[in-house]
């Protein structure tokens, strides 16, 4: 079946623009996760979404980024009047169910690159 | 921030050789896993260790656990070209977040 999508593949924007990034999960799968990597590092939790629950948003770095998952299925990271240090790959994850003991499923990632 | 630290931070070996990695962490947890990912891009979850489980197989790889030093070793057996991959420990600290490491980056050589 069809894994976690996410578009674009790559986004280049000037500082100062705003960005949309979009994550199809696997159908299916409740909860949903943002991860930032920048070059070289580890993956930043960002923010979780789990069924009908608040979000999880004690990751995001600013409130410039701000995420939101309609129907439970597909969502979206905007980051606001971007800055060259948000340059990095953005990785979306989904799980059938919700919790750490559960294999994560990881989009291909959005490479974001702020000029 | 990151819990789990791996060691090395990148590896260099000959085809049909055995790869070994270290992943150091600082709390409890319920368990452990370990990813790959190629060229920068989406992670593959490799396999699961429970806090309670001391040694797991899977196909290639070989991973132990030691709570009591908070440690975990992941070791591939006969590599390929195709291990080649940058690759991550993460640990669940009993929610939903997994903890990331820096990861260790291992290139087999033909």
């Amino acid at each position: 079946g069809a894994g976690v999508s996410q578009s674009p593949s790559n986004k280049v924007t000037e500082k100062g623009k705003d960005v949309e990034l979009r994550c199809d999960p696997i159908s299916g799968h409740t909860a949903l996760y943002w991860y930032r990597q920048s070059l070289g590092q580890g993956l930043e939790f960002l923010i979780y979404f789990q069924g009908n629950s608040a979000p999880d948003k004690s990751g995001l770095p600013s409130d410039r980024f701000s995420a939101e998952r309609t129907g439970g299925s597909v969502s979206t990271l905007t980051i606001q009047r971007t800055q060259q240090e948000d340059s990095a790959v953005y990785l979306c994850a989904s799980s059938l169910i919700p919790g750490g003991t559960y294999e994560q499923y990881f989009g291909p990632g959005t490479r974001l690159t702020v000029t | 921030s990151q819990q789990g630290e791996e060691d090395p931070q990148a590896l260099s070996i000959q085809e049909g050789e055995n790869a070994t990695m270290n992943c150091s962490y600082k709390t409890s947890i319920n368990n452990l896993q370990w990813y790959r990912q190629n060229s920068g891009r989406g992670l593959v979850h490799l396999i699961l260790i429970r806090s309670n489980e001391r040694e797991k197989h899977s196909g290639r790889l070989r991973v132990t656990l030691d709570t009591s030093k908070k440690s975990s070793s992941l070791l591939i057996t006969a590599s390929r070209a195709a291990d080649t991959a940058s690759y991550f420990c993460a640990t669940d600290n009993n929610d939903y977040k997994l903890s990331f490491g820096a990861g260790t980056t291992v290139t087999v050589r033909a």
